[in-house]
């Protein structure tokens, strides 16, 4: 089992749909949680990241963790055809730690 | 802020031939460069996490002797690969922090090598 389980995707949407990414992780001992963008060919971009459980929101995304459940999520709200990337979850023990990052879900968002 | 950048962004190469990638933090100081690959399709691996002036640790199953890292200052590493092979044929990606407690890594774009 991966320590970080993300469905690939493809996920294909309509624009100004609302997106949920996901995913799940074993070690309990992840404490910081990112979210990154990466366009085809490009490295990733840090969209947000959040420290232990809770929600955070920045413009039409937000993050949120349950660390009860080992889920976290991205919200995307009135997507845009701009939006399609993949998107990386990436999780951390602490400060200065290496990220596991999960495959990474391929979105497309459609006019 | 937060720029890093790898250059080159792409190159082909014999098989046998060594190629050097480098990274740098463009407007912070990287204390810490981690260097990852990414088959198509699939996540990042890191392959080796290096803090400056200190060897790198490397990952398992990555071989040290093969995948050289230099961090030789606090806004520069290189990641040479020696003696490529088409295995090597992949996209590498090198991140930066700022500081050793921080958890936040900023991307550079990334080195595509095809080894032929």
């Amino acid at each position: 089992q991966k320590e970080v389980e993300q469905d690939p995707g493809p996920l294909s949407v309509p624009e100004g749909a609302i997106v949920s990414l996901n995913c799940t992780y074993s070690n309990s001992a992840f404490q910081y949680f990112m979210w990154y963008r990466q366009y085809s060919r490009k490295g990733p971009e840090l969209l947000m990241y959040t420290y232990s459980s809770g929600n955070k929101e920045d413009g039409r995304f937000t993050a949120q963790v349950d660390k009860s459940s080992k889920y976290i999520s991205l919200f995307i709200r009135d997507s845009q055809p701009s939006d399609s990337a993949t998107y990386l979850c990436a999780m951390s023990e602490g400060g200065g730690n290496k990220l596991t990052f999960g495959t990474g879900t391929q979105l497309k968002v459609e006019l | 802020g937060a720029v890093v950048s790898q250059h080159p962004s792409w190159v082909i190469c014999k098989s046998g031939t060594s190629v050097k990638i480098e990274c740098r933090s463009l407007d912070f100081q990287a204390t810490t460069m981690f260097w990852y690959r990414q088959f198509p399709k699939q996540s990042l691996m890191l392959m080796a996490t290096s803090n400056e002036g200190s060897k790198a640790t490397y990952e398992q199953g990555v071989e040290k002797d093969k995948f050289l890292i230099n961090h030789a200052s606090l806004t520069l590493s290189t990641l040479t690969v020696t003696s490529a092979h088409p295995e090597d044929s992949s996209f590498y990606i090198c991140s930066a922090s700022s500081q050793g407690a921080s958890v936040t890594q900023y991307f550079g774009p990334g080195t595509r090598l095809l080894v032929l």
